[in-house]
């Protein structure tokens, strides 16, 4: 079974510039979670999905950050513009959310690393 | 949001020797995991603790759930080069998860 994809592994921009991040979840999860990771730093939450609905997104910030998960599989989070302190990895995850144990549990996709110039 | 208290920040040690590491929250979890991260990838879960007092194996791993339900230990025995990476708590309330600031481990053969 495929893993969750994220697309791209690197992105290196100027500042300023916009920047967007894919994700594909593991099939038939029904959790999406978007992560910052910042180096040397465990993953903090910027947004979480149930399906298409984001449930939690109280530490996205929204006057730049955006994201959207259509038809509740892949999603897309954006950066317009870019600053320098947005250089960090952005990992995905999925669970399948439907409670009970090993439903609880995410998956992470490898990263993508932003580097802002 | 918020981060666990994770120690220690870094570790080196021989091949061989047992690591331990912990963490701890102002919160109560109803939920424990210990994730591993290595260079370029995301945390892989290694063990996930569901009740307080619960003490879960996964071969080397060894990994406890705290009784107030507020921290949580992971013991690796007999290291080797592979255990190389950055361990992470994570507690789980619901379907929100909180990190812990990561443990180095460097294993030198």
């Amino acid at each position: 079974e495929a893993g969750v994809v994220q697309s791209p592994r690197y992105k290196i921009i100027e500042k300023k510039q916009p920047v967007a991040f894919w994700c594909n979840p593991i099939s038939g999860h029904n959790t999406l979670y978007w992560y910052l990771q910042n180096l040397g730093q465990g993953p903090e939450l910027l947004i979480r999905y149930e399906n298409e609905e984001a449930v939690d997104d109280s530490q996205l910030p929204k006057d730049r950050f955006s994201a959207e998960r259509l038809k509740g599989v892949d999603s897309t989070l954006k950066i317009q513009p870019a600053e320098l302190g947005d250089s960090a990895v952005y990992l995905c995850a999925s669970s399948s959310g439907t409670g009970g144990r090993i439903d609880n549990e995410q998956f992470f996709g490898p990263g993508t690393r932003l580097t802002v110039l | 949001g918020q981060q666990l208290n994770q120690s220690p920040q870094s570790m080196f040690i021989q091949e061989g020797e047992d690591v331990s590491m912990n963490c701890t929250s102002s919160s109560i979890f109803n939920t424990w995991l210990w994730y591993k991260q290595e260079p370029g990838e995301g945390p892989v879960l290694l063990i996930a603790l569901y009740k307080a007092g619960e003490l879960t194996s996964n071969g080397r791993l060894t990994a406890q759930f705290g009784i107030t339900r507020k921290d949580s230990f992971l013991n690796i025995s007999a290291s080797i080069p592979s255990d190389v990476g950055i361990y992470f708590c994570a507690g789980q309330r619901g379907n929100q998860f909180y990190f812990g600031t990561g443990t180095s481990l460097t294993v030198i053969p």
